[in-house]
């Protein structure tokens, strides 16, 4: 069954706006990470957070984590169009790799 | 830096035909993924080499799929004979390694399989 699910499965916005998305897993981790896809391209790793750590910030991107919930959020904040692609949370358990939700796709409207 | 380099960048083959897909990791990088992504969801892990040794080979399907990292660095990525399901994009990632799964992963451009 997948480990990492993310909430919602699309969102629009408009330019300038905050974006936030959510990811929820079924058992414990070693830490989560995110990511995020262009149309067409590879993915790019944006933001590691360990289990024992509750918020990571990188530039406009805003991570937490509450592993009482086992739930992430990523928040993108003051969004670009450059920002429109499909974010993936990745969850590294004990004794297993990386399992990548189905993912969020993000559109920012000028 | 280069990056993870991946080729072909698309293929189209028709079923029961092979392919074959060919990864260069980052210099240094000892473990190297394979993923397989289908439309509209995340990655699936296919196999994961630390060197060139599998760690993971677990939702590779082996009557069909296989693949190799001679070396240590290189690794190709074989279908046969291929079926229309097979039909998604090809991922490669590499990382540092040393056996830990926490790191990060660094991501080919994918190669675009689509089966007719």
């Amino acid at each position: 069954s997948q480990q990492g699910e993310e909430d919602p499965q699309a969102l629009s916005i408009q330019e300038g706006e905050n974006a936030t998305m959510n990811c929820s897993y079924k058992t414990s981790i070693n830490n989560l990470q995110w990511y995020r896809q262009n149309s067409g391209r590879g993915l790019v790793h944006l933001i590691l957070i360990r289990s024992n750590e509750r918020e990571k910030h990188s530039g406009r991107l805003r991570v937490t984590l509450d592993t009482s919930k086992k739930s992430s959020s990523l928040l993108i904040t003051a969004s670009r169009a450059a920002d429109t692609a499909s974010y993936f949370c990745a969850t590294a358990t004990h004794g297993q790799n990386f399992v990548f939700g189905p993912g969020t796709r993000l559109s920012v409207l000028p | 830096e280069a990056g993870v380099a991946q080729s072909p960048r698309y293929k189209i083959i028709e079923k029961r035909q092979s392919v074959a897909f060919w990864c260069n990791p980052i210099s240094g990088h000892a473990t190297l993924y394979w993923y397989q992504q289908i439309l509209g969801q995340g990655p699936k892990l296919l196999i994961q080499f630390q060197n060139n040794g599998v760690v993971d080979d677990s939702q590779l399907p082996k009557d069909r799929f296989s693949a190799e990292r001679l070396k240590g660095v290189d690794s190709t990525l074989k279908i046969q004979p291929a079926k229309l399901e097979d039909s998604a994009v090809y991922l490669c990632a590499s990382s540092l390694g040393g056996g830990q799964r926490r790191e990060t992963q660094y991501f080919g451009p994918g190669t675009r399989l689509l089966v007719l």
